[in-house]
């Protein structure tokens, strides 16, 4: 069974420019997760998709960030102007529709450098 | 208060030795726990979850105390394999219809020959 898969693996931006992350979750996970670890912090949870909807974007950091998963399959996450705070590691974790709380797998993340 | 805590190490420990890992969380609401480990610049790998009951598997025992709010790993016979860095992982319900992961920063866990 293919992971989770992410692209780019790497990006370095300036600041004001546009990036966006792909995730291709497990085949037949219906929930999707985005988080983002930016240096010395923890990694912290950024929004959760149901099929193609959003359920929960509580953890969005503020609105230059966009996330979408048109037909319920992969997802993108657009930042737009990056800001130099953006730059972090960007992790997609996917997991079964009845196992939505525990047993979430990661994939291997877009490290995000804005300068 | 972190949501949260755990001691950042690093740990530097020779093989063969046990080791102990500590977490305390702050939400009482908590339903799942976890014990991640991840490798440098890798994702985040499941290890085992965590049961008031205690659960072990191999050479990891992980423990949960609710009343405490706190989670522990014990790693016995430690490899040279086992260094990485271990996340303590709580899931609570978020209110918005979704159970979120919360992270601890992690305790790095260097095993030395």
């Amino acid at each position: 069974e293919a992971g989770v898969t992410q692209f780019p693996s790497h990006s370095v931006i300036e600041k004001g420019q546009t990036v966006t992350l792909r995730c291709d979750p497990i085949s037949g996970h219906d929930n999707l997760y985005w988080y983002r670890r930016v240096m010395g912090k923890e990694i912290k949870f950024l929004l959760h998709f149901v099929k193609e909807s959003k359920q929960d974007e509580s953890g969005m950091p503020n609105n230059r960030f966009l996330a979408e998963r048109t037909g319920g399959t992969y997802s993108t996450l657009k930042v737009q102007p990056a800001e130099l705070e953006d730059s972090g590691v960007y992790f997609c974790a996917s997991s079964r529709l009845d196992r939505a709380s525990y047993e979430q797998y990661f994939g291997p993340g877009t490290r995000l450098t804005v300068t | 208060r972190k949501e949260v805590e755990q001691d950042p190490g690093p740990f530097n420990v020779p093989e063969g030795a046990t080791v102990a890992f500590n977490c305390t969380y702050s939400n009482s609401a908590s339903q799942s726990f976890f014990w991640y480990r991840q490798d440098c610049r890798k994702e985040p790998k499941l290890l085992m979850s965590v049961y008031s009951s205690g659960n072990e598997d191999g050479r990891f025992t992980a423990q949960l105390n609710r009343a405490s709010q706190y989670i522990s790993l014990l790693i016995r016979d430690s490899k040279l394999s086992d260094s990485a860095t271990y996340l303590c992982v709580v899931s609570a319900y978020s209110g918005a219809g979704s159970y979120q992961l919360t992270f601890g920063k992690g305790t790095k866990l260097s095993v030395i020959p």
